[in-house]
């Protein structure tokens, strides 16, 4: 199956400095989604992007999707950016569920 | 407009009792899903629903049921609860039809252990 790989798995940071997360997937695919997984536990979406650049406000992504990557870029990070932030795709043939493969995650921690 | 909520938030359940964890959208979506979450992993499909009395399982269904009966509601059932249970469980919806996009969106989750 399609394998969903993010990097890196922990990062530490000190507030207002900036950090790019990257997801690499192994197959095309038709939707990616960027979350991030606040400390209580909640999913917020972030990002639908599939393919392009988007931005808010601090917040960027970038998915190339014939180069299999997507990237989030936060700039000038605050202490409520920690948690953990998921890339998750969904695959591109007609006979897929619709359903989303998530990566492992990357683990934000934001020091004052 | 509530999006998608589950409930209970929390709930201690013990060996061998079942439960029925509860998700209801009100954006009209046509998909549903319930995906489990083990602790420090992603998210993994347990059940999924194309739409009103559709459902099929998805990658890790044993030991669960669901149910649509409606657009809105979509409960997932646990029988003879297991440790291995224990999981934070959350319910997603979206809009899929052609030309339209999957971007999902998810409940609050709902806590579960299983002592």
């Amino acid at each position: 199956g399609i394998q969903v790989e993010q990097s890196p798995p922990d990062l530490i940071l000190q507030e207002g400095a900036n950090s790019t997360l990257r997801c690499n997937f192994s197959d095309s695919v038709n939707n990616l989604q960027w979350f991030h997984q606040n400390p209580w536990g909640q999913l917020i979406n972030l990002f639908y992007i599939p393919s392009g650049t988007k931005q808010n406000g601090r917040l960027s992504a970038t998915t190339v999707a014939t180069e299999r990557y997507s990237s989030l870029y936060i700039s000038s990070s605050q202490t409520t950016d920690s948690g953990v932030y998921f890339c998750a795709v969904d695959l591109n043939y007609g006979g897929s569920q619709g359903n989303l493969i998530f990566g492992k995650g990357t683990k934000l921690s934001v020091k004052p | 407009n509530a999006g998608v909520t589950q409930t209970p938030k929390f709930r201690i359940l013990k060996i061998g009792q079942s439960m029925t964890l509860q998700c209801t959208q009100d954006m009209n979506h046509n998909y549903m899903y319930w995906y489990r979450q083990d602790p420090g992993m992603g998210l993994k499909l347990i059940y999924y629903s194309v739409g009103a009395g559709i459902t099929d399982k998805g990658e890790v269904p044993n030991g669960y049921n669901v149910s649509r009966s409606t657009t809105e509601d979509f409960p997932l059932r646990l029988e003879l609860a297991a440790p291995s249970q224990t999981s934070v469980y959350f319910c997603a919806s979206s809009y899929l039809g052609a030309f339209a996009y999957n971007e999902q969106f998810f409940g609050p989750g709902t806590r579960l252990t299983v002592l």
